[in-house]
């Protein structure tokens, strides 16, 4: 399954609304996931089950989809927020991930 | 709290051979799979493999089938990836990371700080 994120880069000013694509070859019903991550860092996990927030992680993120079509939106993006996302399908083998979208800051 | 610790990482020639560890902690490790995932400098990350909570079942990409090996230690809480037939291509940050919901879908909640290896001669 192929995981086909879009944009690849993401210009947004603090404040504004995010939103963020992936889409799959063949459908992947909800096991979807989405991760964070800054330069340096390993990746944080976001989104489980396509649209369920992990601990810990602020309101502000939401996923949403089933099937080949999933959007991450974060609805006011905070400085902390500026970051490479990734997606990734896990509902068989072999696993794969995005392409991942760079949000940076406009 | 739950850690994961990877070391092992280096450099390499090609055709050399490495084997990744990864100590996990703060968790019954015993009761989860675990996988490892890798990110060439620059680039997304790769699923490489993953193995059941027993160690009865494994799984790879194509990409790293026949050359790698995952394995599980439960007594010693340990994870590993034996990785043989290095190539240029291999360069990369390995991270270990852990199912986050046991048996309920292999995504990752918590991952480790990851362990560099370079093949290069």
């Amino acid at each position: 399954i192929v995981m086909t994120q879009s944009p690849a880069t993401l210009s947004v000013s603090p404040g504004e609304r995010a939103t963020l694509s992936c889409r799959a070859s063949q459908s992947v019903s909800s096991s979807l996931a989405w991760y964070q991550q800054k330069p340096g860092q390993a990746p944080r996990l976001l989104i489980y089950g396509a649209s369920s927030r992990a601990t810990g992680i602020p309101a502000r993120f939401s996923g949403s989809g089933s099937g080949t079509e999933f959007t991450l939106t974060i609805s006011s993006l905070q400085s902390e927020d500026f970051a490479v996302y990734y997606c990734q399908h896990y509902i068989n083998w072999p696993l794969t991930f995005g392409g991942g979208t760079k949000v940076e800051i406009k | 709290e739950v850690q994961l610790l990877e070391s092992g990482g280096g450099l390499e020639q090609p055709g050399g051979s490495l084997r990744l560890s990864c100590a996990a902690s703060g968790f019954t490790f015993s009761t989860y799979a675990m996988s490892w995932v890798r990110q060439a400098p620059g680039k997304g990350l790769e699923w490489l493999s993953s193995i059941n909570y027993s160690g009865t079942g494994t799984y790879y990409a194509d990409s790293v089938k026949g050359r790698f090996t995952i394995s599980r230690d439960n007594s010693k809480n340990t994870l590993y990836l034996q990785v043989n037939g290095l190539r240029a291509e291999d360069t990369a940050v390995y991270y270990c990371a852990k199912e986050h919901i046991a048996r309920a879908g292999m995504d990752f909640d918590y991952w480790g700080q990851g362990t560099l290896v370079t093949v290069s001669s």
